[in-house]
C-alpha cells in the first residue's frame, strides 16, 4: 500500500481539463510544500512536471499546474492532448525519518 | 545537461546482494547541494524511493528497506552505487537513479535498469 493515495485512473477528452488528487497526511503533504508530480510514458523514465507544490520546470507546458489544500495535493492538466496520456505519480517529503513517499500512480486516458 | 546511466547485473539470485552503479556525466557528483537517489518500480506497479545520498556523504534510507540498503559515492569515478542485500523475488523491479539539483524534486533520471531476482 502506497503512502500517498491517488485515484487508479482518470480520463478526459481532448481539450478538456482533468485533476488528479494525491492524499497524504499531516506528516507529509500537509506539513510541507514539497510535493512533486511526475509523468511516465510506458517503458520510459519518469519526468518531473511540477515541483514544490506548484512550480513548473523549464520546458514543461503551462497546461500543467499544481496546488494543495490541507493534506491533499492536486495536479491539473488543462487543454488535454493525446500526448498527455501517461501515468502520473505524486511524491512528497515526509520528514527526516521517512524522507520521500510516492503515490500509487494514476493512469490518464485521453479519450 | 546532466545525464545519469545505471549499470549492473540484470539477474540476481535470491538471498544474494544486488549491486548497481549510476554513472553521472555532464556534471560533478561532488557538486554542492546535489542529492543523489535510487528509486525502483516493480513490473506494473508504482514508484518506491529506496534511499539517497547528499553531496556531503549523508545517507537517507526508506525505513522499510533500511536494514538491507547501502548507498555510497565514488567521486573518482563520478558514480554513486546501490547495494541491496538478501534479495527476494519482491525486489524484482526497474531500478532508477535520479538526482535533485537546483530544485527539491527528482529533476534528472537515468533510463532505468531491470533487475530480476530468480534462481
Amino acid at each position: 500500500q502506497s503512502a500517498l493515495t491517488q485515484p487508479a485512473s482518470v480520463s478526459g477528452s481532448p481539450g478538456q481539463s482533468i485533476t488528479i488528487s494525491c492524499t497524504g497526511t499531516s506528516s507529509d503533504v500537509g506539513s510541507y510544500n514539497l510535493v512533486s508530480w511526475y509523468q511516465q510514458h510506458p517503458g520510459k523514465a519518469p519526468k518531473l512536471m511540477i515541483y514544490e507544490g506548484s512550480k513548473r520546470p523549464s520546458g514543461v507546458s503551462n497546461r500543467f499546474s499544481g496546488s494543495k489544500s490541507g493534506n491533499t495535493a492536486s495536479l491539473t492538466i488543462s487543454g488535454l492532448q493525446a500526448e498527455d496520456e501517461a501515468d502520473y505519480y505524486c511524491c512528497s517529503y515526509a520528514g527526516s525519518s521517512t524522507v520521500w513517499v510516492f503515490g500509487g500512480g494514476t493512469k490518464l486516458t485521453v479519450l | 545537461q546532466l545525464q545519469l546511466q545505471e549499470s549492473g547485473p540484470g539477474l540476481v539470485k535470491p538471498s544474494e546482494t544486488l549491486s548497481l552503479t549510476c554513472t553521472v556525466s555532464g556534471g560533478s557528483i561532488s557538486s554542492s547541494s546535489y542529492y543523489w537517489g535510487w528509486i525502483r518500480q516493480p513490473p506494473g506497479k508504482g514508484l518506491e524511493w529506496i534511499g539517497s545520498i547528499y553531496y556531503s556523504g549523508s545517507t537517507y534510507y526508506n525505513p522499510s528497506l533500511k536494514s538491507r540498503v547501502t548507498i555510497s559515492v565514488d567521486t573518482s569515478k563520478n558514480q554513486f552505487s546501490l547495494k541491496l542485500s538478501s534479495v527476494t523475488a519482491a525486489d524484482t523491479a526497474v531500478y532508477y537513479c535520479a538526482t535533485m539539483t537546483t530544485v527539491i524534486a527528482f529533476d534528472y533520471w537515468g533510463q532505468g535498469t531491470l533487475v530480476t531476482v530468480s534462481s
